[in-house]
């Protein structure tokens, strides 16, 4: 059974700093790996989808990475702001389904 | 496109009573997913439907719980009997490759 885990579950920086977010999962046989960011009372948006033959996605400020052969990815955001304060969720989805199995989820408070 | 559109956005209902959630997808979307998030637990999957049949319900608490997929263009999640212990947020996804969620329905049972 495939498990996700995310370290940490909370972290506090303050404004402009650069940070990492680490997800791993037991399970290597993957097909994609995603991530997301929850609001308050909030749906998930979706950042970056990575799939299982790629290294790494990028989009503006965000930068995941996946290592598929030892089980992590990392979701690096450059220069902080305010406005990136949420909870940031990693999924990995199965080599023979599509269901989504996610982690509990890092909690990123931004101060200004 | 709208995106992943759930309703209601809340419900509080008594317990015994039947609760029915409902999604609409994304057009061109093959499947379809139910989620259920709690501080405990955090997201899980309930069930998931590929081109509206569904493929794993083993996620699906217990036979309180029903969901059904008629067209590609709605889905419902039902829960009879509703008990308190099924207070929590139920998200509907869909996708390709890629999932995408709606805003959630905040699911209240006294």
């Amino acid at each position: 059974k495939q498990e996700v885990t995310q370290i940490p579950a909370a972290l506090s920086v303050p404004e402009g700093e650069n940070l990492v977010l680490n997800c791993s999962f037991t399970d290597s046989a993957i097909y994609n790996l995603q991530w997301f960011r929850q609001d308050p009372g909030k749906g998930l948006t979706s950042l970056l989808l990575i799939q299982s033959s790629q290294r790494e996605q990028t989009s503006g400020r965000l930068n995941a990475s996946l290592d598929k052969s030892s089980g992590r990815s990392t979701l690096y955001i450059a220069a902080s702001q305010p406005g990136d304060s949420a909870t940031y969720l990693c999924a990995v989805s199965g080599g023979s389904n599509y269901k989504l199995t996610f982690g509990k989820g890092t909690l990123l408070t931004v101060n200004p | 496109d709208a995106g992943v559109i759930q309703s209601p956005r809340h419900e509080v209902t008594e317990m015994g009573q039947e609760v029915t959630l409902r999604c609409k997808p994304i057009s061109g979307h093959d499947y379809l997913f139910w989620y259920r998030q709690t501080m405990m637990r955090g997201l899980e999957l309930l069930i998931y439907f590929n081109n509206n049949v569904p493929i794993d319900d083993s996620g699906m608490p217990e036979d309180r719980f029903s969901a059904k997929m008629p067209n590609a263009s709605f889905s419902t999640l039902k829960i009879q009997p509703s008990e308190p212990r099924d207070s929590a947020v139920y998200f509907c996804a869909s996708g390709n490759t890629e999932a995408f969620f709606g805003q959630g329905t905040r699911l209240t049972v006294v």
